[in-house]
């Protein structure tokens, strides 16, 4: 099995940071990774699929990066908008998959 | 437009059974895995398993084989999760979501939920 690790598992940033999150997998996963955003209460939103393709409608700000095993996701001006929790996922072995445990994003 | 539609919020007695379901529409149900995936209070996303509603298709996480049961009609369009002995470890979040299946692509759209609570 593919594990997925994220770090760190929580920061706290000011509006207008730049914000990096961390992804690693247990072995190559080629590009073949995801990330979501999860608001309180909400139903997660997929921001990033194949480790670098924007989904329609997801802000700019938002962008990924990496291959092989690590991978990053990168908020390049924070807004107040982007607190939540953010989760990536290995998509290397559809259709199962394997979620990291999650980073919770949190305005100063 | 693309949605799916999961069933209301459940409350059981350990041991009981349930089934929830998950209905999709603005698109070919039978084309697209439909996967499972659990939030208990607190914690992070887990996957549980996935349904092909074109051939029955599924694949479960090891962690729910033997747990619970993944299903489809697609004669309506609904895929089901389904526990036969429920336990208080089981209260959690339940979210249903659209996988295309290719390799590098996501899981869009998501369900609203099912809140599923087990206590006596």
């Amino acid at each position: 099995d593919i594990q997925m690790t994220q770090s760190p598992s929580s920061l706290s940033a000011s509006v207008g940071d730049r914000v990096t999150i961390t992804c690693r997998a247990s072995h190559s996963i080629i590009r073949y990774l995801n990330w979501y955003q999860q608001k309180p209460g909400k139903a997660p939103k997929l921001l990033i699929y194949a480790a670098s393709s924007l989904q329609s409608g997801v802000p700019s700000r938002f962008s990924g990066s990496g291959s092989g095993t690590d991978f990053t996701l990168t908020i390049s001006s924070l807004q107040p908008e982007d607190s939540a929790t953010y989760y990536c996922q290995q998509s290397y072995s559809t259709p199962v998959y394997t979620f990291g445990q999650g980073t919770k994003l949190e305005i100063k | 437009e693309v949605q799916l539609v999961q069933s209301g919020a459940e409350v059981k007695k350990p041991g009981e059974s349930v089934r929830i379901s998950c209905k999709g529409s603005g698109y070919s149900f039978s084309n697209f895995w439909i996967a499972w995936v659990r939030q208990m209070p607190g914690k992070g996303l887990e996957w549980m398993g996935i349904i092909y509603p074109g051939d029955s298709d599924i694949r479960y996480s090891p962690s729910f084989q033997g747990q619970v049961t993944i299903s489809a009609d697609k004669s309506i369009s609904t895929a089901y999760l389904q526990w036969s002995s429920l336990k208080a470890s089981d209260t959690a979040m339940y979210y249903c979501a659209r996988s295309s299946g290719v390799a590098g692509t996501g899981l869009d759209p998501w369900g609203q939920g099912t809140l599923v609570t087990v206590s006596s």
